[in-house]
Order: structure tokens, then C-alpha cells, then sequence
């Protein structure tokens, strides 16, 4: 079945720091692929999606590129900051029984110290 | 456009108890998904609602059920409770068609049995 790897957490960065958080997966089609972003005591918020191969997803400074090759979905951030700590879940989707259900990687938690 | 709320936002119940749980989508999302959160297990799928049926289900118990309305509101029930059953149930609402079908989470509710 379909899976989502994530690296293990937690990651803690300076602030203006480069941010890297690895996602692989494991599909039988052809996915679409998200990063959700999970602030403290609040539900899960999209951050950026792609649909197809070499599609990049951007938002708040943040990127992903959708890697068929690697099969990969790295989160990529030039400069942190203090309020980028949270928790970022990649997660991929593709059809199965008429959904669109996604499959979730563990989580990798951010600390972004000033 | 409002979000997706979720009431009640904490509940603390003694096990054997039952619990219900609500979830109002962003209007004109026909699909309610249901995750169970905790740090052990991280994100699992309970089941999908589109337009009143159940579409989709994870791999929980009996005790786990749901019901959809036909104004795409959702709830979820959990009889019989036990300590396990503590986490954050998080809602979230979608169009129900795609691809992508981006999931719009709500806060959660937040769970503990006694």
C-alpha cells in the first residue's frame, strides 16, 4: 500500500537558518503530494501541494518539488524564523474506492530558536 | 468563507462511557474525513462521509461509527470507551472529487479517558 516517510524529529535550527525536512513515498499511481504545517494545539493547515512530476509547490518562503525520479517531496526554506516551529506532515493522495483519502508521514517536528 | 469547526474542543469522560463528537465543514464541501491523532500512532484514518454515505474506512473497531447529514455536517461516536481511545480527533472537509482533493482540517477535539 501507499506509504510516507518522513525524517525523524525533532529538528532545531537557528533562526536564518536553511531549513531541509526529507519526504519519500511509496505509490502504485501517480500521486498527488501536500505538506501540512500543525502549530501548537491548533488541527493540521495545508503549506503547498503538486499534482504531477516536477511540479514545485510554494508558500510563506517554503518549496517542494515533486520528484518522480526519487520518488521524493523535500520541504526546503532559505531562512527560518521563530514562528516556522511547528509540526510539518507530508502526505500523499491518490485515488482509491472513489477518495481521495491522503496517507500521512509521522510528522517532523520544527524548534526554531532566536 | 468560515473553516471547520469542531465542538466540543475537550472532553474528559471515564472509560465504558460513550462520546460524541461533531464536525460542521467549510460550506460546500460534501466530504468529512475523521483522523485519530496520537504521539504513539500519529495520524489515522477513521472514515469518510461523502453526501451521507460512508465512502471509505481505516481499521478501527466497531465502537468507532459515524453518521453524515445531509447538510454534509458529521458526527462521530465512540461507545465503550477505553484509556486508548485518548487522543485529538481531527475533522477535516473536502469537495470529495479529484485529483488533488486538498483536505481543510479543523482544530480537533481533544480527548481523555479516565
Amino acid at each position: 500500500g501507499d506509504s510516507v516517510t518522513q525524517m525523524e524529529g525533532p529538528v532545531t535550527l537557528s533562526e536564518e537558518a536553511f531549513l531541509t525536512i526529507n519526504c519519500t513515498y511509496t505509490a502504485t499511481g501517480y500521486p498527488s503530494l501536500f505538506w501540512y504545517v500543525q502549530y501548537p494545539g491548533e488541527g493540521l493547515q495545508l503549506l503547498l501541494k503538486a499534482t504531477k512530476a516536477d511540479d514545485k509547490g510554494s508558500n510563506k518562503g517554503f518549496e517542494a518539488t515533486y520528484r518522480k525520479e526519487t520518488t521524493s517531496f523535500h520541504l526546503e526554506k532559505g531562512s527560518v524564523q521563530v514562528s516556522d516551529s511547528a509540526v510539518y506532515f507530508c502526505a500523499l493522495s491518490e485515488r482509491s474506492g472513489g477518495s481521495y483519502i491522503p496517507t500521512f508521514g509521522r510528522g517532523t517536528s520544527l524548534i526554531v530558536h532566536p | 468563507k468560515a473553516g471547520v469547526t469542531q465542538t466540543p474542543r475537550y472532553l474528559i469522560k471515564t472509560r465504558g462511557q460513550q462520546v460524541t463528537l461533531s464536525c460542521s465543514p467549510i460550506s460546500g464541501h460534501r466530504s468529512v474525513s475523521w483522523y485519530q491523532q496520537t504521539p504513539g500512532q500519529g495520524l489515522q484514518f477513521l472514515f469518510e462521509y461523502f453526501s451521507e454515505t460512508q465512502r471509505n474506512k481505516g481499521n478501527f473497531p466497531g465502537r468507532f461509527s459515524g453518521r453524515q447529514f445531509s447538510n454534509s455536517r458529521s458526527e462521530m461516536n465512540v461507545s465503550t470507551l477505553e484509556l486508548g481511545d485518548s487522543a485529538l480527533y481531527l475533522c477535516a472537509s473536502s469537495q470529495g472529487q479529484g485529483p488533488p482533493d486538498t483536505q481543510y482540517f479543523g482544530p480537533g477535539t481533544r480527548l481523555t479517558v479516565l
